[in-house]
């Protein structure tokens, strides 16, 4: 059974920085693009960074570039997203999906929770 | 940037009866390959979203066949035939075509 769970979640200070991890069960890791996906509260899904399989190729959404670094670890089956400089509109449920080729964002994970406030 | 819309952003449904969401993309999302990198997700209250349909027309694992996905281009529906209640939440389509990946804003689905 595939599984993706997220963990780093929390109540984090303006400026500050978090790391999501988020470890993945059930399939062949390497073998896919992972993806991290955000949802502010009351608001709709933004897409927000991906990497591919051997961690050679990451794009961003602009909102987050230069502040937002997403890597990962093949042989723990982790992917991270490192978060710096956080404002208060980062606050969102951080979602890490795994990216099939030709058959979309196919399993999420329950989310982790971050909070940006003073 | 691709930008998604979708309409309509409500959509009340009476179970038993079909529903339709439109969903169009500001550039084409036609792959050299053939197919049309446009996804759709129901986001169920409290949960995480889930998979509908890939590349445009396919159903994803497990989804019933009541749902179905068509367009090509900058154009495309989702088609719910036969609501049930369990099909409340938000639809969203999604653009795979070129990162950054963008969404439409949603359809919040419920019933009458």
């Amino acid at each position: 059974e595939v599984q993706l769970v997220e963990s780093g979640g929390g109540l984090v200070q303006p400026g500050g920085s978090l790391r999501l991890s988020c470890v993945a069960s059930g399939f062949t890791f390497n073998s896919y693009w992972m993806s991290w996906v955000r949802q502010a509260p009351g608001k709709g899904l933004e897409w927000v960074a991906n990497i591919n399989q051997d961690g050679s190729k990451k794009f961003y959404v602009d909102s987050v570039k230069g502040r937002f670094t997403i890597s990962r670890d093949n042989a723990k089956n982790l992917v991270y997203l490192q978060m710096n400089s956080l404002r208060a509109d980062d606050t969102a449920m951080y979602y890490c999906a795994r990216e099939a080729a030709l058959a979309g964002e196919d399993y999420w994970g329950q989310g982790a929770l971050v909070t940006v406030s003073s | 940037d691709i930008v998604m819309t979708q309409s309509p952003l409500s959509l009340p449904v009476t179970p038993g009866e079909s529903a339709s969401i439109s969903c169009r993309s500001s550039q084409s999302l036609l792959h050299t390959n053939g197919y049309h990198y446009l996804d759709w997700y129901l986001q169920k209250p409290g949960q995480s979203p889930q998979l509908l349909i890939y590349v445009g027309s396919n159903r994803a694992s497990g989804v019933p066949d009541r749902f179905s996905g068509s367009g090509s281009g900058t154009d495309f529906t989702l088609k719910i035939s036969r609501v049930e209640a369990e099909d409340v939440g938000v639809y969203y389509c999604m653009q795979a075509l070129q990162a950054p990946f963008t969404f439409g804003p949603g359809t919040k689905v419920d019933i009458k």
